[in-house]
């Protein structure tokens, strides 16, 4: 069956270093890839997205990258800061072809950064 | 654009009220999804529409759901009747066209007692 694991459930790290989340999944072909940030209490906002033949995509401190032979996309904060701390969830396209923007998300990983 | 405009915020409901949810995508956009939260299962896709037309409610978990979209700015999601284990977090998204990003709105906190 179709799975999406982000691996760490709960990250903590210190202001400044870099953070890296990881997003595996298995039996899916997906177009693109896409990273969301959720705060408490509100819906999840865009942060990348990257495309099946792109191996990486950069958006000021943020980095993703996408490696569809391991099936595994990381995602990098650079000098991260407590304003970053939230859940980030990362998002495949269900289906190839056309599915209309129909996206699945993984359980998401909670990053804490602390001062 | 206000962006995804949900509502209410909150909902408190007793068991077996009907609740309805209701959603305004951003103008422009012709996809609207449906999506429901809890701790236990993450976030979860229980119905999308493409052009108002219902593609896929391979996810809506029981007969007691309903969504319908009569036209390109609203869309309701119904349950009835209600049960405690429906309690979560249900959001509406919309985006202009696959291979973008999704919008999402606030969020609907149902609960129901």
């Amino acid at each position: 069956s179709q799975k999406i694991e982000q691996n760490s459930e709960a990250l903590n790290i210190q202001e400044g270093k870099t953070a890296t989340l990881t997003c595996n999944y298995t039996n899916y072909s997906p177009a693109y890839l896409q990273w969301y940030r959720q705060d408490p209490g509100r819906g999840p906002v865009f942060l990348l997205l990257i495309r099946e033949n792109e191996k990486e995509k950069r958006k000021e401190r943020l980095k993703v990258t996408f490696d569809t032979t391991l099936k595994q996309s990381l995602f990098h904060i650079t000098a991260s800061q407590p304003a970053d701390s939230a859940t980030y969830l990362c998002a495949l396209d269900a289906a190839g072809g056309t599915s209309y923007g129909k996206l699945t998300f993984g359980q998401g990983t909670i990053l804490t950064v602390h001062p | 654009d206000a962006g995804v405009i949900q509502s209410p915020r909150h909902e408190v409901t007793e068991m077996g009220q009907e609740v309805t949810l209701r959603c305004k995508p951003i103008s422009g956009h012709n996809s609207l999804f449906w999506y429901r939260q809890t701790m236990m299962r993450g976030l979860e896709l229980l119905i999308y529409f493409n052009n108002n037309v219902p593609i896929d409610d391979s996810g809506m978990p029981e007969d007691r759901f309903s969504a319908k979209m009569p036209n390109a700015s609203f869309s309701t999601l119904k349950i009835q009747p209600s049960e405690p284990r429906d309690s979560a977090v249900y959001f509406c998204a919309s985006s202009w066209r696959e291979n973008t990003e999704a919008f999402f709105g606030q969020g609907t906190r149902l609960t129901v007692v």
